[in-house]
């Protein structure tokens, strides 16, 4: 069964300043996808990022950017420049490639409070 | 494009009753995913329709079922209510597309099931 695991429960940043959250996965799937959602005060969920397993290069959208670490598992999220519309709870969630109905599995998440 | 709608925003109910959630994919988006989120168990999958049938199903109890229609419009209902039921319950579509593989799942804004 595959997991996900976000270490860090809450985590605070300055306004303009650069925060890293982490994510660490277990699968013994070689192809799968990875996303960041985002989930503020409001509760939509909206998707932040999305990683491809078989593609080296790491994803940005614009001040949002990963580190994906495949042999280590790991998937961390970088924001740049924080602004406080930042403020929210991070879900870190997985989906093997190769089953068109399998669902997320998402971590617990990480709450992000920006502080001006 | 509209993104998924979620009908209603919020509901409250009692121990007993049941209830009948309502979401609208994207448009041309065939795939509806079900989750339930509440603080002690994070994200939990429901189920997930395509083209009318379900195609997976989480660990949940027969009280909780759903069905889509051929719009791609999907319903889920509970029924004889617990306290336990309370939850935001949240609704994903995605494309699906032919041939399998997944896709990005784009989340709508959630009903607040309250359980008095």
């Amino acid at each position: 069964a595959q997991t996900v695991t976000q270490s860090q429960p809450e985590m605070s940043v300055q306004e303009a300043e650069t925060v890293t959250l982490s994510c660490t996965y277990d699968t013994s799937e070689n192809n799968y996808y990875l996303f960041w959602y985002k989930q503020p005060p409001s509760r939509q969920m909206i998707l932040v990022i999305r990683q491809e397993a078989y593609k080296q290069q790491n994803a940005t959208e614009n001040r949002f950017s990963v580190n994906f670490q495949k042999a280590a598992k790991s998937f961390s999220l970088k924001i740049s420049d924080s602004q406080l519309g930042d403020t929210a709870m991070y879900f870190c969630a997985f989906i093997p490639r190769n089953s068109g109905n399998t669902p997320l599995v998402f971590g617990k998440g990480t709450r992000l409070s920006v502080i001006a | 494009k509209a993104g998924v709608t979620q009908t209603p925003r919020y509901l409250i109910k009692t121990r007993g009753q049941q209830v009948t959630l309502s979401c609208s994919p994207i448009s041309g988006h065939r795939s509806v995913s079900w989750y339930q989120q509440t603080p002690g168990q994070g994200l939990q999958f429901l189920f997930e329709y395509f083209s009318e049938t379900q195609r997976n199903k989480g660990n949940f109890p027969g009280r909780f079922s759903g069905r889509q229609f051929s719009n791609s419009r999907s319903e889920m209902n509970v029924s004889t209510l617990e306290l336990g039921d309370s939850a935001l319950y949240l609704c994903a579509s995605s494309l699906s597309p032919s041939g399998g593989g997944p896709d990005t799942q784009y989340f709508g804004p959630g009903t607040r099931l309250t359980v008095l």
